[in-house]
């Protein structure tokens, strides 16, 4: 079974640039979140979603934006792009099944520097 | 609100030696419990959870944790620690009566086991 696959691995942008990051979730897994991790922050949540719907948002400006498709594949999208964007943002999928609490799976990432 | 800390940024060991790795939580609730292990330019990978029932749960890689309800703590436990073992270690939470279903992570607990 596949994991969980984030395109790109590496990215260098420029300050006011937009970037666009795609993830694919494990087969079945119909529930994609995304994070943004950085040594002195950690891992902060950005946001998750569910059946192609933003479910739940976390505390970052509305430069950050995402989006889910039918296929449950996500992207997220983060414009006018500012150095403090320069972090590694992962993808994690589950399964969600109702009633059940399920681990959540995480991919490699995008390590995304802005200069 | 749920919130988790590791109380520690470093923990040293040297190999053979028992390891544990330190985390309590709020919630305001019953816990949902996580830990994740993250590898030099990883995703994170899951290791063990506590849902309900006994209160030391096995995990992967011979890793274990014990929940403890009256000092609200998940310490994450190895017997016998390997020098591969050395990693980024996450404590997560979710609060079983909350509305969201996005886990609280904590800072993370960098472990180094040395030979």
């Amino acid at each position: 079974k596949a994991g969980v696959t984030q395109t790109p691995r590496y990215l260098i942008k420029t300050r006011g640039q937009q970037v666009t990051l795609s993830c694919s979730p494990i087969s079945g897994h119909r529930s994609v979140s995304w994070y943004q991790q950085t040594p002195g922050q950690g891992l902060q949540f950005l946001f998750e979603y569910f059946s192609e719907t933003q479910r739940n948002k976390g505390n970052f400006p509305g430069r950050f934006s995402g989006r889910q498709f039918s296929n449950s594949r996500s992207e997220m999208n983060v414009s006018t792009l500012e150095l403090g964007d320069s972090a590694l943002y992962l993808c994690a999928s589950t399964m969600d099944l109702q009633g059940r609490v399920t681990e959540a799976f995480f991919g490699q990432g995008t390590r995304l520097t802005v200069v | 609100a749920q919130s988790v800390a590791q109380p520690e940024d470093q923990v040293n060991v040297a190999e053979g030696n028992p390891l544990t790795v330190k985390c309590t939580y709020s919630v305001s609730g019953n816990p949902y419990l996580f830990w994740y292990v993250q590898y030099p330019n990883r995703g994170l990978q899951f290791l063990l959870k506590y849902i309900t029932g006994d209160n030391l749960v096995k995990g992967s890689y011979g890793f274990e944790a014990e929940f403890n309800k009256s000092q609200t703590s998940f310490h994450l436990k190895k017997p016998s620690a390997l020098v591969s073992d050395s990693a980024l270690y996450f404590c997560a939470v979710r609060d079983m009566g909350g509305g969201s279903y996005i886990p609280t992570f904590g800072r993370g607990t960098s472990l180094i086991v040395h030979p």
